[in-house]
């Protein structure tokens, strides 16, 4: 069963535009972190933002922000202002305490047109 | 700080031959993983490592073998390439606690192999 799910597969935007990534995830563990990853094109993965489960505060760093429900096994990541730069693809993964393995969405492919 | 290093970065292998992706850590982290990426597709975890000397299948460990002699270092063998095996490798790496939850940190990512098998 697919722990990660990613259901938009591409959103396309323009400048300034703010941009929402839905993340839906699945596990039976009380205790887990959730993260997104970026990989822009030249395909390295960048480390975005984390958060453990017994942590629902939603938080704001630069033009990043996240909301994260237990209630409904969701961890949304929206970028404020979106920027050319911003266009990569973005990963959410979950890692439960058992084993503590990451495992991966399908990703979202975000394009910021200028 | 060189973090996470794989190599090569690039390679071309015909059927049937064999290759090690090398990956090495200098961050003193514990679990360490090995990642494919097909081309439009999230990352599957094919083996990885919670220490020295133990390593555990994940997701598609066919067709791979690993060993893990030392903290640093974690190489992924290929034994008989088959274009299925076509792909982009990553390694990572990260520091995990089991009773320290706070200390656990995310898993840092090498560049990436891109191999080709034809």
């Amino acid at each position: 069963a697919q722990k990660v799910t990613q259901a938009q597969t591409e959103i396309s935007v323009v400048e300034k535009e703010d941009v929402t990534l839905d993340c839906v995830y699945e596990t039976r563990d009380t205790t887990y972190y959730l993260f997104w990853y970026k990989q822009p094109p030249s395909g390295e993965l960048v480390f975005l933002i984390r958060r453990n489960s017994f942590d629902e505060q939603n938080e704001i760093s630069g033009r990043y922000s996240w909301n994260f429900q237990k209630s409904t096994s969701s961890f949304n990541f929206t970028i404020t202002a979106s920027q050319v730069v911003d266009s990569a693809v973005y990963f959410c993964a979950l890692s439960e305490v058992n084993d503590y393995k990451l495992s991966f969405g399908a990703g979202t492919t975000v394009t910021v047109r200028a | 700080n060189a973090g996470v290093t794989q190599t090569p970065k690039f390679r071309i292998l015909k059927i049937g031959q064999s290759m090690t992706l090398q990956c090495t850590q200098d961050m003193n982290h514990n679990y360490m993983y090995w990642y494919r990426q097909d081309p439009g597709m999230g990352l599957k975890l094919i083996y990885y490592s919670v220490g020295a000397g133990i390593t555990d299948k994940g997701e598609v460990p066919n067709g791979y073998n690993v060993s893990r002699s030392t903290t640093e270092d974690f190489p992924l063998r290929l034994e008989l390439a088959a274009p299925s095996q076509t792909s982009v490798y990553f390694c990572a790496s990260s520091r995990i606690d089991r009773f320290e939850w706070g200390r656990n940190t995310e898993a840092f990512f090498g560049q990436g192999t891109r191999l080709t098998v034809v």
